[in-house]
């Protein structure tokens, strides 16, 4: 199975960015990269995910290293709603999803 | 749109009986897939199907099996409860899932006592 390794939890302070780090040194040539946050009693929630070239998107954007065995998701700008477990993980067309423990961010007013 | 609809949202077991979970996908999707998720162990896959088919298993015992519909709409079941199946279950469906990503309802809380 495909994994993934994240910081367990990070901080940030309101209003300032967040660069969500992801190693994923064992991934393959078609596993794409996404990322999906969960709040508190509520299923997990599609942030943003790619292949190989950076994206962005309303909600965040996604930077993969050249050699794809890591990527960082950004937040431009936390606000309190941001507060929730993010999950990084790779798909393909045949293999099993492993979320992981995720990282729980946690923002500060 | 209308999202993943799951039934019901808590249910409360005694050890020893089944119990059938459902999840209606986004309309027009055909990958749905559940997840078990507790304190302790996380977020887990359970299975996925596809048209009718199973695609993919996570590693659970026997008592977990699950069914798609041919209008997509699954249910799982899970048989002889025990007290560690207590458990948020997690449905989600996708159109390409490693393209689109998927979308998750928002749980079935399951307490077996």
């Amino acid at each position: 199975d495909a994994k993934t390794t994240q910081p367990n939890s990070m901080e940030s302070n309101e209003e300032e960015p967040v660069h969500l780090p992801c190693n994923h040194s064992t991934i393959s040539g078609t596993d794409y990269i996404h990322w999906y946050r969960q709040l508190p009693s509520q299923g997990p929630e599609y942030v943003i995910h790619g292949l190989t070239s950076n994206v962005n998107n309303r909600m965040a954007s996604l930077a993969i290293a050249e050699d794809r065995k890591s990527s960082t998701l950004i937040l431009h700008r936390a606000t309190l709603r941001d507060a929730a477990v993010y999950y990084c993980i790779l798909l393909n067309t045949g293999n099993q999803f492993y979320f992981g423990t995720g990282t729980s961010l946690t923002v500060i007013p | 749109k209308a999202g993943v609809t799951q039934t019901p949202r808590y249910l409360i077991k005694t050890r020893g009986q089944q119990v059938t979970l459902s999840c209606s996908p986004i309309s027009g999707h055909r990958s749905v897939s559940w997840y078990q998720q507790t304190p302790g162990q996380g977020l887990q896959f359970l299975f996925e199907y596809f048209s009718e088919t199973q695609r993919n298993k996570g590693n659970f015992p026997g008592r977990f099996s699950g069914r798609q519909f041919s209008n997509s709409r699954s249910e799982m079941n899970v048989s002889t409860l025990e007290l560690g199946d207590s458990a948020l279950y997690l449905c989600a469906s996708s159109f390409t899932r490693e393209i689109d990503g998927y979308t998750f309802g928002s749980g079935t809380r399951l307490t077996v006592v």
